[in-house]
């Protein structure tokens, strides 16, 4: 069946630093989301891609869709404390599954 | 507020209990999610309705079930419970919920579930 991977699993960053997050599909797919759970949160989405080679920008947060549309990656540009969080990609199939990544747990240091 | 209504908010108890889960979508959506989210862990999916019917299923485990109500609330039944399944239980609803259409998800703030 269809697998979404996430790396890395936790990322520590510096504030004020760069850093991305890339997801994986094992196999093509119809679009992909991205959404954050705040520590304690719920997941809240974020955004979502649909063509081959898109990129969408929202402030920092830059997202991208693979051209074969089997990976995706979020950078996030001058790291700031509210960007804590675990950062979640969500693929869906062909069949309207959606399957969630494991998430990158993002720790931001002062 | 994403306009997804879980409860009860924290829920305490021992093993070999059961125990119901609700969840109201928000306003107009005809599709409830439920996933399971473990201490540090991912988004597991358990299943899905769609307009009172099941969509999909995911890694629900036979002690579990789920409903979705004519009013599209959607309860989630967890018996003979067991110290494993202590976890944060998210409900969420999308406006679409058919092969091949597109819908973000709206997640309630979660059912926080402690068996002791």
């Amino acid at each position: 069946g269809q697998q979404v991977m996430q790396i890395p699993q936790y990322q520590h960053v510096q504030e004020g630093e760069d850093f991305t997050t890339y997801c994986n599909s094992s196999t093509t797919l119809s679009n992909i989301q991205w959404y954050k759970q705040r520590p304690g949160g719920h997941p809240v989405f974020l955004i979502q891609l649909v063509k081959s080679g898109e990129v969408k920008k929202q402030k920092r947060l830059t997202f991208q869709f693979g051209e074969a549309k089997k990976n995706s990656s979020l950078h996030i540009t001058a790291t700031q404390t509210t960007d804590v969080g675990t950062y979640f990609c969500a693929g869906r199939d062909s069949w309207g599954k959606l399957q969630f990544g494991a998430g990158t747990q993002v720790v931001v240091t002062p | 507020d994403s306009g997804v209504t879980q409860t009860p908010k924290h829920l305490i108890t021992a093993t070999g209990q059961r125990v119901t889960l609700r969840c109201s979508p928000r306003s107009g959506d005809l599709s409830v999610y439920w996933y399971q989210q473990s201490l540090d862990q991912g988004l597991q999916f358990l299943i899905q309705y769609y307009n009172g019917e099941e969509r999909a299923k995911g890694n629900i485990l036979e002690r579990f079930s789920a409903q979705q109500f004519p009013d599209l609330h959607s309860e989630l039944n967890l018996s003979s419970l067991e110290l494993g399944d202590s976890a944060l239980y998210f409900c969420a609803s999308s406006p679409r919920g058919l092969a091949g259409r597109t819908g973000e998800l709206f997640f309630g703030e979660g059912s926080r579930l402690t068996v002791l």
